[in-house]
């Protein structure tokens, strides 16, 4: 069982549309970050969520954390093909620093 | 700008061979981290450290160990290679391990088991 539940697994829409992918958890984070991977490379950090219920904001995309830090969302407005990868929640347990573990990930296509 | 730097890039060993994946960063990152990643998994932890001369298991650390004797590298061994153990590798440091510095990934290491 992971510690992190992603969902949904894949995801694929046409450029243009909006998508919401979620992470989810029974243990309370410390932070959480969000990761994009495109094939061949390492993930890349797109943003770090630090406070319950923070909101922000990059470009088209938008993030949450729960205000119970347990969970946390990525949203994609108008999607573009440029958007295409696998999306990757991480975080560290309150009662486990150091230990940084992700989630299974959701790939998502975008087509033209 | 080197980054984190990952070699080899690509191994085919064959059952109970050993074999070392090189990871070395030039960032002066105190945290470094191993993962592996097979399909509908995400990364897995493996094992990591929180500076030169400590270590600590992750998630996944049976047939793995990992030695920090400079800030610089921190190697993963394979002590003998088993077909499970097929995987990309990847190789990552941040400035410190509370999860709210950026993790620096190298390209990984495509291992294959036969």
């Amino acid at each position: 069982t992971q510690l992190l539940e992603q969902s949904p697994q894949f995801l694929s829409i046409q450029e243009g549309e909006n998508l919401t992918v979620y992470c989810n958890s029974s243990s309370v984070f410390s932070s959480l970050q969000w990761y994009r991977q495109e094939p061949g490379e390492g993930p890349v950090l797109l943003v770090t969520v630090v406070t319950g219920g923070e909101v922000k904001k990059l470009k088209r995309l938008t993030f949450q954390f729960g205000d119970a830090r347990k969970d946390s969302s990525l949203h994609i407005t108008a999607a573009q093909p440029g958007d295409t990868g696998l999306y990757l929640c991480a975080g560290v347990r309150t009662d486990s620093w150091g230990k940084l573990q992700f989630g299974a990930g959701t790939q998502v296509v975008v087509t033209p | 700008n080197a980054g984190v730097t990952q070699t080899p890039k690509f191994q085919v060993l064959k059952t109970g061979q050993s074999m070392t994946l090189q990871c070395a960063q030039d960032m002066n990152h105190e945290y470094m981290s191993w993962y592996r990643q097979d399909p509908g998994m995400g990364l897995r932890l493996i094992h990591y450290s929180v500076g030169a001369g400590i270590t600590d298991q992750g998630e996944v650390p049976n047939g793995y160990n990992v030695s920090r004797s400079t800030t610089e590298d921190f190697p993963l061994r394979l002590l003998s290679a088993a077909p499970s153990q097929t995987s990309v590798y990847f190789c990552a440091s941040s400035s410190q391990g509370r999860g709210n510095q950026p993790q620096h990934f190298g390209d990984g290491t495509r291992l294959s088991i036969l």
